[in-house]
């Protein structure tokens, strides 16, 4: 089955910085590759999500990237600010099916 | 639009005791996932229903079990609880197979079911 590995766990940053999040995974098949924001105390809310057939989608501050070949995808944030503090999902699925989420970042930008 | 609501917020329960958890889904989502949340182990898939047939599972074993209904809402039960499986549970629905484009593979989730058990 799909195994998706995420890295840092952790994530300092200093406010105006970017921040950086990799996932790997391991299954081929995987097509559909949503990254997901949870606040403390709140549910996981979608922020940028990437199809198979497009290498890099940008929305305003956030961009994520996808290397089908190497099974890597990463999230990029620009400019953090103090309320992109919070816990960052990666996550992939086939066909919107079999959703393996990874372990989580927690993301922290000091003022 | 409602967004996917989680019957209760939270429980407490003793160790055998069993649980039923509610999701109603976004009005026209038919798939609905289930998800438990610790601090250790994320977001681990437990099961998804689809036009009341349950699609996909999880490696969590037969104590946990779940149906959805005619209307797409769903619910889940655990049977002999255990302390390990006190966690948040999240459910999550989604257009698949009603929508188009990227928009069907979104998944969209509640707000959980924070489950103690002592």
């Amino acid at each position: 089955g799909e195994n998706v590995e995420q890295h840092p766990s952790t994530l300092s940053v200093q406010e105006g910085d970017s921040a950086v999040i990799k996932c790997t995974y391991s299954d081929s098949a995987s097509n559909y590759f949503p990254w997901y924001k949870q606040e403390l105390g709140k549910r996981p809310q979608l922020i940028i999500d990437i199809r198979s057939n497009v290498g890099e989608k940008k929305d305003q501050r956030i961009a994520v990237t996808l290397n089908k070949t190497a099974k890597h995808f990463s999230l990029h944030i620009t400019e953090t600010q103090p309320e992109d503090s919070a816990v960052y999902f990666c996550a992939a699925s086939n066909y919107g099916q079999n959703f393996v989420f990874g372990p989580g970042t927690r993301l922290s930008v000091l003022p | 639009k409602a967004g996917v609501t989680q019957t209760p917020r939270y429980l407490i329960k003793t160790r055998g005791q069993q649980v039923t958890l509610s999701c109603s889904p976004i009005s026209g989502h038919r798939s609905v996932s289930w998800y438990q949340q610790t601090p250790g182990q994320g977001l681990q898939f437990l099961f998804e229903y689809f036009s009341e047939t349950q699609r996909n599972k999880g490696n969590f074993p037969g104590r946990f079990s779940g149906r959805q209904f005619s209307n797409s809402r769903s619910e889940m039960n655990v049977s002999t609880l255990e302390l390990g499986d006190s966690a948040l549970y999240l459910c999550a629905s989604s257009l698949w197979g009603s929508g188009t484009g990227d928009a069907k593979n979104i998944q969209y989730f509640g707000a959980g079911t924070r489950l103690s058990v002592l």
